[in-house]
């Protein structure tokens, strides 16, 4: 089992569309858990932070964390045709007491359309 | 708005060649890591790097890699004798130190090309 899961899409929608995009993982000790927009043959540009369990809301953008689950969302409301990207979740765990944590291990990315 | 830098933006060599990519993390942060993605695939985490040393690093990142931080800005990527394979996108990030500053920022990244 991949420690980190994200469906590639490509996912199409029109404008003014709600976006739902997710993840699933497998590893208990994640714990820090991130979204990042990612434009062709570009850095990845972080878009929500989130540590454990819970919602956190940053304008049309929310990112949802169920740890028992081991299930993150990213929802993109009203959505424009400037959202069109790749979107990548990442996430990794406690650095622990002698700093070895901390690397962030990513999904695959869902590659994102919004249709004018 | 502080950003991470890297240079070259592309960089193409031929195999054998040793290169160094260079990256200028946000200045207050203080744990510094480099990550690959291949054409199409994922992001790759490389090799993490906190008070002069290195903290974590992958399988990946073999005897043919070294990481430096020369001076107090600068974080290096070293790759002695490059391979067709190490042909990727490079990217550097930095996190700041505090417990709940996880957020790792990303510079725009070096493509290297190996021919």
């Amino acid at each position: 089992q991949k420690e980190v899961e994200q469906d590639p899409g490509p996912l199409s929608v029109p404008e003014g569309a709600i976006v739902s995009l997710n993840c699933t993982y497998s590893n208990s000790a994640f714990q820090y858990f991130m979204w990042y927009r990612q434009y062709s043959r570009k850095g990845p540009e972080l878009l929500m932070y989130t540590y454990s369990s819970g919602n956190k809301e940053d304008g049309r953008f929310t990112a949802q964390v169920d740890k028992s689950s081991k299930y993150i969302s990213l929802f993109i409301r009203d959505s424009q045709p400037s959202d069109s990207a790749t979107y990548l979740c990442a996430m990794s765990a406690w650095r622990g007491i002698y700093n070895q944590g901390g690397k962030l291990i990513f999904g695959q990315g869902t590659e994102l359309s919004v249709k004018p | 708005e502080p950003e991470v830098t890297q240079t070259p933006s592309h960089q193409v060599t031929q195999m054998g060649q040793e290169v160094i990519l260079r990256c200028v993390p946000i200045s207050n942060h203080l744990y510094f890591y480099w990550y690959r993605q291949i054409l199409g695939q994922k992001v790759e985490f490389l090799v993490s790097f906190y008070n002069n040393e290195i903290s974590e690093k992958s399988e990946i990142f073999d005897d043919q890699f070294s990481v430096e931080r020369p001076d107090g800005s600068n974080f290096t990527l070293k790759i002695r004798s490059t391979k067709l394979e190490d042909s990727a996108m490079y990217f550097c990030a930095s996190s700041a130190e505090r417990e709940v500053d996880y957020e790792q920022y990303f510079g725009p990244g070096t493509r290297l090309t190996v021919t």
